[in-house]
């Protein structure tokens, strides 16, 4: 049975840096083919793909916030970690770790998020 | 970058009709790479379709998707109480993942 869970902090600062780690079971990040993503959705909005990092260790990141974004794993303890830069009130969101199986198309399960909010 | 725009932005319908979902992309992509989701509120997305028309585990055959190029569909054949949500289509490429802005299906 796989699962995802989002760990991190409920609130944060604007310029202070976000921590979130993804805790998944059922599977290994080690295994050919895996990979898992951060996703995150604004309030009453869109989502929004953040980051992926594979088995082999490659990683990808939006375009638009790679500069703020460092995605990391442990495979050890089955674990993901997203860190963002310069948090800004625009970034109150719940943020998802989803994993992709083999088709690097989509994510076939999904962590239930972890709401963010970014306020002095 | 691509973008995806889904058409209507709501649907209102009764249960048992028919909806029909639209996911237009800025430019053409590939087939195996565009997926449908569906939100409910307070929850994660649950992957409905992949590959335009493959069926997610688990998910009726109510549901089937089509398309290719730009332009994509999800029918849901006859609608349950528990259809109601929020739909997103979803597209991969160029090692960058883009969502559509959602439909709203409503009961009418």
């Amino acid at each position: 049975q796989v699962t995802l869970r989002e760990t991190g902090p409920a609130l944060v600062k604007p310029t202070q840096t976000l921590t979130l780690t993804c805790t998944f079971s059922g599977f290994s990040l080690s295994t050919s083919g895996m990979c898992v993503s951060w996703i995150r959705q604004p309030p009453g909005k869109a989502l929004e793909w953040l980051a992926r990092i594979d088995w082999d260790n490659d990683k990808y990141y939006s375009t638009s916030l790679k500069t703020r974004l460092t995605i990391s794993k442990d495979t050890s303890k089955n674990q993901v970690v997203l860190t963002m830069t310069n948090m800004d009130p625009v970034d109150t969101a719940t943020y998802y770790c989803a994993r992709i199986g083999h088709n690097y198309g989509h994510w076939d399960y999904w962590g239930r998020g972890t709401p963010v909010t970014v306020s002095s | 970058e691509i973008v995806l725009t889904q058409s209507p932005g709501t649907l209102s319908l009764s249960p048992g009709e028919r909806a029909t979902l639209s996911c237009r992309a800025s430019q053409s992509v590939s087939s195996s790479y565009l997926a449908w989701y569906q939100q409910k509120p307070g929850q994660a997305p649950r992957l409905l379709i992949y590959g335009a028309s493959s069926r997610a585990t688990g998910i009726p055959d109510r549901f089937s998707g089509s398309g290719s190029g730009t332009d994509f569909t999800l029918t849901i054949s006859r609608l349950e109480p528990e259809d109601f949500a929020v739909y997103y289509c979803q597209v991969y490429g160029s090692a960058q993942y883009t969502f559509g802005q959602g439909t709203k299906l409503e009961i009418k």
